[in-house]
C-alpha cells in the first residue's frame, strides 16, 4: 500500500525547534520528489517547497528560506522538516505530499504543530 | 507567481442537483510543448489531507466517481459535480503545477442546501 506516515502532533514553546518526519512505503522512494504544504488553522494551502529524493537537493518557496530545513534519510525513506526558532504564526498541519506527473497524488496524514506561549 | 483565484467562497446545493467550481489562473497553465493544462483540483474533508481528484485539468485520479469532472483551457477552469451526494461536502481547491512556486486556490467550501 503506497502511503506517506507522519510523526505526531507537537506542541513547542516561541524559538524552539521541531522537525516533523514524514516516512514513504509502498513504492520507490528515489522515484518522486516530496513536497511539504502548510496549512494554518482555518486556512488554505500554502506551498512551502521540495527536495529531490534523487539528490537531496531542496528548494524553498519565499516565504520558506532560512528557518525551514528539508531533509532526507533515504535508508529508511524518510524526509524530514526542521523548524527553527519557532514563532506563534508557525502554528499549523504541515503535510507532506508526493508528486507524480501531475499533481500531488499520495498526501501525509499532517503532523499539527502548535507555537504557544 | 501564478496566482489562483476560485470562485464562489462557498456554495450550497441541493443532494441530487448539479454544481460547479471555478478556477481562474494569472497565467496560461497550458504547455503548449505537450498540449496539457498544469491544473489540479483537491477535495478536502475536515480533520483529512487534501485527495487529488483531477490532474490535466480533466483527467480524473483512479477511484474518483465519475460524477466529478474537469474543463478549461489556458487561465479559466471548472470542477463539476453532475449530481451533488453528501459525501461531497468538502473544501475544494484548484492547484497550478506548471511553475514554481507551485500555488492554490483559496478554496470552496460545498455544502448541502
Amino acid at each position: 500500500q503506497v502511503q506517506l506516515v507522519q510523526s505526531g502532533s507537537e506542541l513547542k514553546k516561541p524559538g524552539a525547534s521541531v522537525k516533523v518526519s514524514c516516512k514513504a512505503s509502498g513504492y520507490t522512494f528515489s522515484d518522486y520528489i516530496l513536497n511539504w504544504v502548510r496549512q494554518a488553522p482555518g486556512q488554505g494551502l500554502e506551498w512551502m517547497g521540495w527536495i529531490n529524493t534523487k539528490t537531496a537537493n531542496p528548494t524553498y518557496a519565499q516565504d520558506f528560506t532560512g528557518r525551514f530545513v528539508f531533509s532526507l534519510d533515504t535508508s529508511v525513506s524518510t524526509s524530514y522538516l526542521h523548524i527553527n526558532s519557532l514563532k506563534v504564526e508557525d502554528t499549523a498541519v504541515y503535510y507532506c505530499a508526493r508528486e507524480k506527473r501531475g499533481g500531488f497524488d499520495i498526501w501525509g496524514q499532517g503532523t499539527m504543530v502548535t507555537v504557544y506561549s | 507567481d501564478i496566482v489562483m483565484t476560485q470562485s464562489p467562497d462557498s456554495l450550497a446545493v441541493s443532494l441530487g442537483e448539479r454544481a460547479s467550481i471555478s478556477c481562474k489562473s494569472s497565467q496560461s497553465l497550458l504547455y503548449n510543448s505537450n498540449n496539457k493544462n498544469y491544473l489540479a483540483w483537491y477535495q478536502q474533508k475536515p480533520g483529512q489531507p487534501p485527495k487529488l481528484l483531477i490532474y490535466w485539468a480533466s483527467t480524473r485520479e483512479s477511484g474518483v466517481p465519475d460524477r466529478f469532472s474537469g474543463s478549461g483551457s489556458g487561465t479559466d477552469f471548472t470542477l463539476s459535480f453532475s449530481s451533488l451526494q453528501a459525501e461531497d461536502v468538502a473544501v475544494y481547491y484548484c492547484q497550478q503545477y506548471l511553475s514554481k512556486p507551485s500555488t492554490f486556490g483559496q478554496g470552496t467550501k460545498l455544502e448541502i442546501k
